[in-house]
């Protein structure tokens, strides 16, 4: 049964420290999209790619966030410096975006917490 | 893009029909409807799309009018354990490049 991989599933980290998350998108999906939620933002859209090609990260603080896509069976995420309000769900999807419809699929989410 | 608006939360018991109606005034021409849930701790799954009309499937339905500004999610015969959030997503999912973003979401509560 094909799945969206993310990790870690959970991590604790001080702030200051380097974070970074690692998705496997389904294989054959074009697009990946990361995404973070907390209770008062909702989901939020950080950035998306297309053929691994980065199409939008306008969702992403840029100063610290980096995404990318080392290679399609690879997403990242990374925080440097990680600070207490980045505390949060990270999630990754994937689909075959780009035809008929937006079916993606999630990840379980990365749970970051940053003390 | 367009915007969706649905309702922040529903309340019902387990048996009952659920509908959430999401108000998409701005829908493109190329825009699919698209609802996902969310159970507490996992992320968004798909459950339905559609363009126009009806569509159907094992877990609900997907009424869309012929104006297409507004899609009603379905749920029959609920379930404590459709107690969830669901979200209407409204794109086109062309080459042009799909910002797939949810709004709110709707907090279903199914009762005993």
């Amino acid at each position: 049964d094909a799945r969206v991989t993310q990790t870690p599933r959970h991590k604790v980290t001080e702030m200051g420290q380097e974070v970074t998350m690692r998705c496997q998108p389904i294989l054959g999906h074009n697009t990946v999209f990361w995404y973070r939620q907390t209770m008062m933002q909702g989901l939020e859209l950080l950035a998306y790619f297309r053929n691994r090609a980065p199409l939008d990260d306008s969702g992403m603080p840029k100063d610290r966030f980096s995404a990318e896509m080392p290679d399609a069976t690879l997403a990242t995420l990374k925080i440097q410096p990680s600070e207490p309000r980045d505390s949060a769900v990270y999630f990754c999807a994937s689909g075959l975006v780009g035809g008929t419809g937006n079916t993606i699929y999630f990840g379980e989410g990365s749970w970051l917490t940053v003390v | 893009l367009a915007k969706t608006t649905q309702p922040i939360s529903m309340d019902s018991y387990e048996g009952q029909e659920v509908n959430i109606t999401c108000s998409h005034n701005n829908i493109a021409t190329n825009d699919y409807i698209t609802w996902y849930q969310q159970f507490p701790s996992q992320g968004p799954r798909f459950i339905i799309q559609g363009y126009k009309t009806k569509v159907t499937n094992e877990v609900a339905s997907l009424f869309i009018p012929a104006d297409r500004k507004s899609s009603t999610l379905s749920l029959p015969r609920v379930s404590l354990s459709d107690t969830a959030v669901y979200y209407c997503l409204v794109g086109d999912g062309g080459a042009a490049g799909n910002k797939l973003t949810f709004g709110g979401g709707t907090r279903v509560l199914v009762k005993p």
